[in-house]
């Protein structure tokens, strides 16, 4: 039963400190994507990733969070230097993407992170 | 005007109802629908998707998407209380190279049996 995995699932720092998620897509999925759920805001693409390339990451503040994926198994989300505001849920998504063509993205579980 | 918007709802039904969720999108580019079910503290799950005009069933599940009038629905015949949850709209458009997900807010959904 193929999934997207997610760790960790729960986060609790304090704000000035760094904050690392990570996900492990479905194999097999060129493509990953960062979302951060907020009551307020709904849930909002973040960044992300085509055959590991950066395509977009316009909705994440540069100035603090950074989005990488070091190989085809693993994508990383940090936030540097964290603040309360961060205080979400970001969820990574993986899906196939095959020309203009896009399949359906399946969601991991999801990093809750509470920034004090 | 939101690239997809959704009534927030909660809207709700008895158990055994037709529980009616709609969705409008503003890129009339757009291509791809997708309806996710999100219950509290989990993550989205995709219930159906539609590309095509007209209606789509699996299940108790319809989707139902109108491009002339820009807007995607889904239908659940015989709601039971385990369909309470957020119901999230979801669309691929010309908007953004047909590359990215533009989710609506959601609507809550309450069956109540």
């Amino acid at each position: 039963d193929a999934r997207v995995t997610q760790t960790p699932r729960h986060k609790v720092t304090e704000m000035g400190q760094e904050v690392t998620m990570r996900c492990q897509p479905i194999l097999g999925h060129n493509t990953v994507f960062w979302y951060r759920q907020t009551m307020m805001q709904g849930l909002e693409l973040l960044a992300y990733f085509r055959n590991r390339a950066p395509l977009d990451d316009s909705g994440m503040p540069k100035d603090r969070f950074s989005a990488e994926m070091p190989d085809a198994t693993l994508a990383t989300l940090k936030i540097q230097p964290s603040e309360p505001r961060d205080s979400a849920v970001y969820f990574c998504a993986s899906g196939l993407v095959r020309g203009t063509s896009t399949d359906t993205q399946y969601f991991g579980p999801g990093t809750r992170l509470t920034v004090l | 005007q939101k690239e997809v918007e959704q009534n927030s709802g909660p809207l709700s039904v008895p158990e055994g109802a037709i529980a009616s969720l709609n969705c409008t999108y503003s890129d009339r580019g757009s291509q791809s629908f997708f309806w996710y079910r999100q219950y509290s503290g989990k993550s989205p799950e995709l219930i159906m998707f539609i590309y095509s005009n007209g209606d789509k069933e699996d299940g108790r599940f319809t989707a139902q998407l109108n491009k002339a009038s820009q807007y995607v629905s889904l239908l659940i015949r015989d709601s039971q209380p385990s369909d309470s949850a957020t119901y999230l709209c979801a669309v691929i458009g010309r908007n953004t190279g047909f590359q990215k997900l533009v989710f609506g807010t959601g609507t809550r959904l309450l069956v109540s049996p």
